[in-house]
């Protein structure tokens, strides 16, 4: 089973800020990497699939790299409605899924 | 538009039966291009994948739930459904039903239900 661990699992930081969460896969995963957002109470939101394409209607501020084992997302100018969870997930053994444990963006 | 909907019991006793079904609307269940699937959320913990099922009735399992989990698909519906035996408050959470691309380099979990709330609790 291939498993996604995250980095870090919290973090506190400004508007403005520029924002990086990584993600290692136990196995390489090639570019099969997907990036949701939630936030309280709501359903997961796809923003990146394919560790870089932009999911239509996502802000450009998002942006994702990563091949192999290690990937990033980062957020270029952190904004207001950016404070959520982010999770990776692993699409290399579809229809078998595997998710990151998540990482928690908090106000600084 | 696509619309995904979770319904079952909210309350389940432990060592019994968690039963939900997922009903689809705004594309047919039968589509060759999806997979249908169950994700699940402890209170304040994050995503796990549970399993997933295709069209024609293949299924997948996460192997750490796999014994327990049983997950069918009624096209005549348009519905699919999870069944995970012998529960324990560990498997107390939110559940979601999802559509996601059956190519592994395409948008994955695009589309899901509002979550339904599954406590476990005598």
């Amino acid at each position: 089973d291939i498993q996604m661990t995250q980095s870090p699992s919290s973090l506190s930081a400004s508007v403005g800020d520029r924002v990086t969460i990584t993600c290692r896969a136990s196995q390489d995963i090639s570019n099969y990497l997907n990036w949701y957002q939630q936030k309280p109470g709501k359903a997961p939101k796809l923003l990146i699939y394919a560790a870089s394409s932009l999911q239509s209607g996502v802000p450009s501020r998002f942006s994702g790299s990563g091949s192999g084992t290690d990937f990033t997302l980062t957020i270029s100018s952190l904004q207001p409605e950016d404070f959520a969870t982010y999770y990776c997930q692993q699409s290399y053994s579809t229809p078998r899924l595997a998710f990151g444990g998540g990482t928690k963006v908090e106000i600084k | 538009q696509l619309q995904l909907r979770e319904s079952g019991p909210g309350l389940v006793k432990p060592s019994e039966t968690l039963s939900l079904t997922c009903t689809v609307s705004g594309d047919s269940i039968s589509s060759r291009s999806y997979y249908w699937g169950w994700i699940r959320q402890p209170p304040g913990k994050g995503l796990e994948w549970i399993g997933s099922i295709y069209f024609s009735g293949s299924t997948y399992y996460n192997p750490s739930l796999n014994s327990r989990v049983t997950i069918l698909v009624d096209t005549s519906k348009n519905q699919f459904s999870l069944r995970l035996t012998s529960v324990t408050r560990a498997d107390t959470g939110l559940y979601y039903c999802a559509r996601h691309g059956i190519a592994a380099s395409g948008p994955s979990l695009n589309d899901w239900g509002q979550g339904h709330l599954v406590t476990v609790s005598s």
